[in-house]
């Protein structure tokens, strides 16, 4: 069965540190892997997509890996700051362009 | 300013009745989605459109009906027969091509009265 899995499912942090996001999948045949972050109420925003052949690609603070051996991503963010509080959304595209979303991983980051 | 709009943003259904969500974009895109959230669950695509006057049943489509008469709008209606629709309703759009990023609406939030 297709799924993917995120840990952990809520994370506290304090402002200015870091933290990792963990994102498992079962997905098969595997075509890239997204992270998505959505703020309260809107809809997701779009971080990173990677294929399978890249194991690495950042945006701003934001860095995703990506190990298709193992079948594991993290999304890493650096030096938090209090707009980061979000849900961040793990997503793989799977065969015939279907997508697969995780149920998120909930951050907050307090001052 | 670019970007796709989803209205309302609340939404009240009576017991019986059928209502349609609105979704607009003007990011000249081909294909148009559908998606459901619930809270703790992962989003689940309703339905989706990759060409005007084409759509396709997503996983959860039973109690649901669209359109796609325009590129620019794929409205969603929810009908008497969806009987727990109380959720958050997400609409997007992207290229059209595999591998291609979506871009989100707002959202909108209906609920049963």
């Amino acid at each position: 069965k297709n799924q993917v899995e995120q840990s952990p499912q809520s994370l506290i942090i304090l402002e200015g540190k870091n933290c990792t996001l963990q994102c498992n999948y079962t997905v098969s045949p595997f075509s890239n892997l997204r992270w998505y972050k959505q703020d309260t109420g809107r809809g997701p925003v779009s971080l990173t997509i990677m294929t399978f052949s890249e194991n690495t690609k950042s945006n701003g603070r934001y860095t995703a890996t990506l190990d298709a051996d193992t079948k594991q991503s993290s999304l890493h963010i650096t030096a938090s700051q209090l707009s980061d509080s979000a849900s961040y959304i793990c997503v793989v595209g799977g065969g015939g362009d279907k997508l697969i979303f995780g149920t998120g991983t909930r951050l907050q980051v307090f001052p | 300013d670019g970007g796709i709009t989803q209205s309302p943003k609340y939404l009240f259904r009576k017991e019986g009745q059928n209502v349609t969500l609105s979704c607009e974009q003007n990011l000249n895109h081909d294909a148009m989605y559908w998606y459901r959230q619930d809270p703790g669950q992962g989003l689940r695509l309703i339905y989706y459109s990759q060409i005007v006057n084409d759509f396709q049943k997503g996983d959860i489509a039973e109690g649901y009906s669209v359109s796609r008469e325009k590129k620019e709008s794929f409205p969603l209606t929810v009908t008497s027969a969806q009987k727990n629709p109380t959720a958050f309703y997400l609409c997007a759009s992207s290229m059209g091509r595999s591998g291609e990023k979506l871009f989100f609406g707002s959202g909108t939030q209906l609920s049963v009265l």
